[in-house]
């Protein structure tokens, strides 16, 4: 039972670059979400999804895009990778409803920005 | 933004001892959660509250949630070294139209030595 599963684990990229990081779940969840966390400031949402087809803007939604073409897999793109994007991104996915229900985490990306 | 305080950032105790968190909050939400998160892990739920003046036990763990919903806190008795970990609330908010976004807490790290 996978759950929620994050590639690739570690990535150095320079500034500039582009990259995508895949979120894949096993859990049948409806809603799926991108955060990053960063040092002394929690979880900040980026992007999310409500369903297959769907996404919308968080709070921290500049310089990523997302895709999810498939209710199983969320996409988070970064076009042109910048320093201060360095940071522990992590996808998470959970059931349809109004916060009461707990989200799934997969074990995040760490990704360095040069 | 509805923003979620947490203290103390860190804490530092020897096992045995008990602790308390606290996550605090000038905004109503309708739920919030608990959830611990260990080096190279994504975060996993150990709770959630959802009626003000609510109290959970988890072995032990107990978690408060304040009679207006604005505060919780949550408190390790006879702490051990597997309580070690990163603590973070995460608050859910009261529309109905809130997608099940979570606003989280910077965190508070506890460390427990034998």
């Amino acid at each position: 039972n996978a759950g929620v599963t994050q590639t690739p684990k570690f990535r150095v990229l320079k500034t500039g670059q582009s990259m995508t990081l895949l979120c894949a779940q096993d859990m049948n969840h409806e809603y799926m979400y991108w955060y990053r966390q960063d040092p002394g400031m929690g979880l900040r949402l980026i992007h999310y999804s409500v369903g297959e087809g769907t996404t919308a803007k968080g709070e921290v939604p500049d310089g990523y895009n997302v895709s999810r073409l498939k209710k199983q897999n969320f996409l988070l793109g970064l076009e042109s990778a910048a320093p201060s994007q360095t940071s522990v991104y992590f996808c998470a996915g959970g059931p349809p409803g109004t916060g009461h229900q707990p989200q799934h985490f997969g074990d995040g990306t760490r990704l360095s920005i040069l | 933004t509805q923003l979620l305080e947490q203290s103390p950032q860190f804490l530092s105790i020897q096992e045995g001892e008990n602790l308390t968190v606290y996550c605090n909050s000038s905004s109503v939400f309708s739920s919030l959660q608990w959830y611990r998160q260990e080096p190279g892990e994504g975060p996993v739920l150990l709770v959630t509250v959802v009626t003000g003046g609510e109290v959970k036990k988890l072995k032990r763990l107990t978690f408060q949630f304040g009679d207006a919903r604005k505060d919780s806190s949550l408190h390790i008795t006879a702490a051990q070294p597997g309580d070690t970990g990163l603590y973070l609330c995460a608050g859910a908010d009261r529309l109905a139209d809130s997608w099940g976004k979570l606003q989280f807490g910077a965190g508070t790290q506890v460390v427990v030595t034998p």
